[in-house]
């Protein structure tokens, strides 16, 4: 298994640039995850997915958009890139209800927004 | 409202002595508690879990974690400390909304000095 991957892993846009960082994972698994991770702020849930064709929005949505429209493949969309988005991306997967809720990470996109 | 802090930025620790690494959390009802490991430039690796029972948890790598419910803490052990531990931990809990996604501190550096 190649469990969660995550593409590009590096990324530079101009403000008001629109791009999409991928994440697909092959576990099968219900729940999907979009985090953000700044120095001294932790991980920040962006926004999240229960499973194909549901999503909803976590603790710092705006300036994102998600769908899922398989199990396997759930894209961030950045509409109009500013330079508050600058930071690294983490895409995670987990099994759903009566799982372990461990969760499995990507190796993230490192995203610069000049 | 659910929250975590680690209240060290930096812990610094000498090979082969014990180390701590410190989380508190506020969450209302049974907590589930998290911690994972972040080494450079890679995405986060579960280390382990308290859900319910046993108080003291082992997980991955030789480390363990307490979890103290007077004291709202669960904090990561390992007795004998080595160079390779040395990395960024995150403590994490479970969240009441947002799809019972997690909340994670701010994380806390460790390093371990030959």
């Amino acid at each position: 298994n190649a469990g969660v991957t995550q593409t590009p892993k590096f990324q530079v846009l101009k403000t008001g640039q629109s791009m999409t960082l991928q994440c697909a994972q092959d576990m099968n698994h219900e729940y999907m995850s979009w985090y953000r991770q700044d120095p001294g702020m932790g991980l920040r849930l962006i926004h999240y997915s229960v499973g194909a064709g549901i999503t909803d929005q976590g603790e710092v949505p705006n300036g994102y958009n998600v769908s899922r429209s398989t199990t396997e493949d759930f894209p961030l969309r950045l509409l109009s890139a500013a330079p508050s988005q600058t930071s690294v991306y983490f895409c995670a997967s987990r099994p759903g209800t009566g799982g372990s809720y461990e969760q499995y990470f990507g190796p993230g996109t490192r995203l610069t927004v000049t | 409202a659910q929250s975590v802090a680690q209240p060290e930025d930096q812990v610094n620790v000498a090979e082969g002595n014990p180390l701590t690494v410190k989380c508190t959390y506020s969450v209302s009802g049974n907590p589930y508690l998290f911690w994972y490991v972040q080494y450079p430039n890679r995405g986060l690796q579960f280390l382990l879990k308290y859900i319910t029972g046993d108080n003291l948890v082992k997980g991955s790598y030789g480390f363990e974690a307490e979890f103290n419910k007077s004291q709202t803490s669960f904090h990561l052990k390992k007795p004998s400390a080595l160079v390779s531990d040395s990395a960024l931990y995150f403590c994490a809990v479970r969240a009441h909304n947002y799809g019972q996604n997690f909340v994670f501190g701010p994380g806390t550096r460790l390093s371990v000095l030959p």
